[in-house]
């Protein structure tokens, strides 16, 4: 029972290197989300998927790319990373079978500093 | 879109009750989570209620929501230090399963 797994946990980057953040969920949920947090500023969505092969853009979806292949993947890409980028990146999944009542399940994190 | 507000930071002594406060602008919400993050972690779900509620209990934590004003709270009862964290309030703001997460509180309890 993994649930949310997010790989890499840290990595620093290069201003301008590409990356590739990983997320795979086993729950068989359609719903899968990438946030940036910031301090202060809380979470916000960068991009969401409501199923395999499609995504959508969320609030601050400049400078990232993401693609879901398969359902229980969702991939986000930095293809020329910026300083601005520095920050911590969580995934998370939901489904509509068990409604509201267990939210989002979150995965732990990619802490990425981009110099 | 929704702007979901909460103070930064709020501190309390062991044993004292603790009130997180939260305010949102989507009046169409029909449900609104708390969310917990303890260090390095990610969130883990606490509580939720349906905007049709006034009041949800469960155990420790106590939720209310004045619908009017678009407020939320949070009251955690004999805060203990193991509720050092930061808390999200998390209303949905629309379709595909959308929340928006608020700043977050960072809860310190004092020994």
């Amino acid at each position: 029972n993994a649930g949310v797994t997010q790989t890499p946990k840290f990595r620093v980057l290069k201003t301008g290197q590409s990356m590739t953040l990983l997320c795979a969920q086993d729950m068989n949920h359609e719903y899968m989300y990438w946030y940036r947090q910031d301090p202060g500023m809380g979470l916000r969505l960068i991009h969401y998927s409501v199923g395999e092969g499609t995504t959508a853009k969320g609030e601050v979806p400049d400078g990232y790319n993401v693609s879901r292949l398969k359902k229980q993947n969702f991939l986000l890409g930095l293809e020329s990373a910026a300083p601005s980028q520095t920050s911590v990146y969580f995934c998370a999944s939901t489904t509509l079978a068990t409604g509201v009542k267990y939210g989002y399940t979150f995965g732990s994190g990619t802490r990425l500093t981009v110099v | 879109g929704e702007d979901v507000e909460q103070s930064l930071f709020l501190s309390v002594r062991e044993g004292d009750s603790s009130v997180i406060n939260c305010t949102y602008t989507d009046s169409s919400s029909t449900y609104l989570y708390w969310y917990k993050q303890e260090p390095g972690a990610g969130l883990q779900l606490l509580t939720y209620i349906f905007s049709n509620m006034d009041m949800k209990q469960d155990q420790r934590l106590t939720v209310l929501l004045n619908k009017k004003d678009k407020h939320l709270s949070l009251r955690i009862a004999d805060t203990q230090t193991g509720d050092s964290a930061i808390y999200f309030c998390a209303p949905n703001s629309g379709g595909y399963q959308k929340v928006t997460f608020g700043t977050g509180t960072k809860l310190q309890v004092i020994p």
